[in-house]
């Protein structure tokens, strides 16, 4: 099965800050990924999927890159509203793995 | 586009639930469809897949224990889990997956609210 490592655990930020979250998959996975957010007591939501292609209404800050093993999630400029965890999904095998997600607080 | 889940509650260690995932707005029979669960406070984790030809998977930790099935005509998902653990107690989503004839892979895309699974 593959593994999903993602990293930091957590991350404190500022408003405006740029950050950067890694997901890393224990073989390659092309570019089948997804980035989702959650916020307490709701739903995950999907950001970004492909590894890099935006899901319709999420803002451009959201971004995503990588291929095969390694990939990111950046956001440009930290807004509120960004507070969240993240966590990023493996697609390629049909026994779906996520990461153990990153938690984006306020610093 | 929706979906609803539904049947969770409070269960004894093994014991059995049937978790149902409504879905509205599409057409479910062109969608895989998946079960994740949540324990409180932890990462999300996969529990089942079905895809539209109705072939099945599942994770170690369920198999042998977790049935999906899926009734395309009524647009409905369903999980039934058997020899319930304490392990088990969680937030149970369903999620739309991908559709292979259309060409859509997002991964999971829709996501359901939730039900609750406590096994106590």
């Amino acid at each position: 099965d593959i593994q999903m490592t993602q990293s930091p655990s957590t991350l404190s930020a500022s408003v405006g800050d740029r950050v950067t979250i890694t997901c890393r998959a224990s073989q390659n996975i092309n570019e089948w990924l997804a980035w989702y957010q959650q916020k307490p007591g709701k739903a995950p939501k999907l950001l970004l999927y492909k590894a890099s292609t935006l899901e319709r209404g999420v803002p451009s800050r959201f971004s995503g890159s990588g291929s095969g093993t390694d990939f990111r999630l950046t956001i440009s400029s930290l807004q509120p509203d960004d507070f969240a965890t993240y966590y990023c999904l493996q697609y390629k095998s049909y026994s779906r793995a996520f990461g153990q997600g990153t938690k984006v607080e306020i610093k | 586009v929706q979906l609803v889940e539904s049947g969770g509650g409070l269960v004894k260690p093994g014991g059995s639930l049937r978790l149902s995932c409504a879905a509205s707005g599409f057409t479910l029979s062109g969608y895989d469809i998946h079960w994740v669960r949540q324990v409180t406070g932890k990462s999300l984790e996969w529990v089942s897949g079905i895809g539209t030809a109705g072939d099945t998977y599942y994770p170690d930790s369920v198999r042998g224990r977790f049935t999906v099935s899926r009734e395309d005509a009524n647009n409905f998902s369903y999980l039934q889990m058997s020899s319930l653990r304490v392990g088990d107690t969680a937030v149970y989503y369903c999620a739309r997956g991908d559709n292979w004839n259309d060409g859509f892979f997002y991964g999971m895309d829709v996501w359901g609210q939730g039900t609750t699974v406590t096994v106590s």
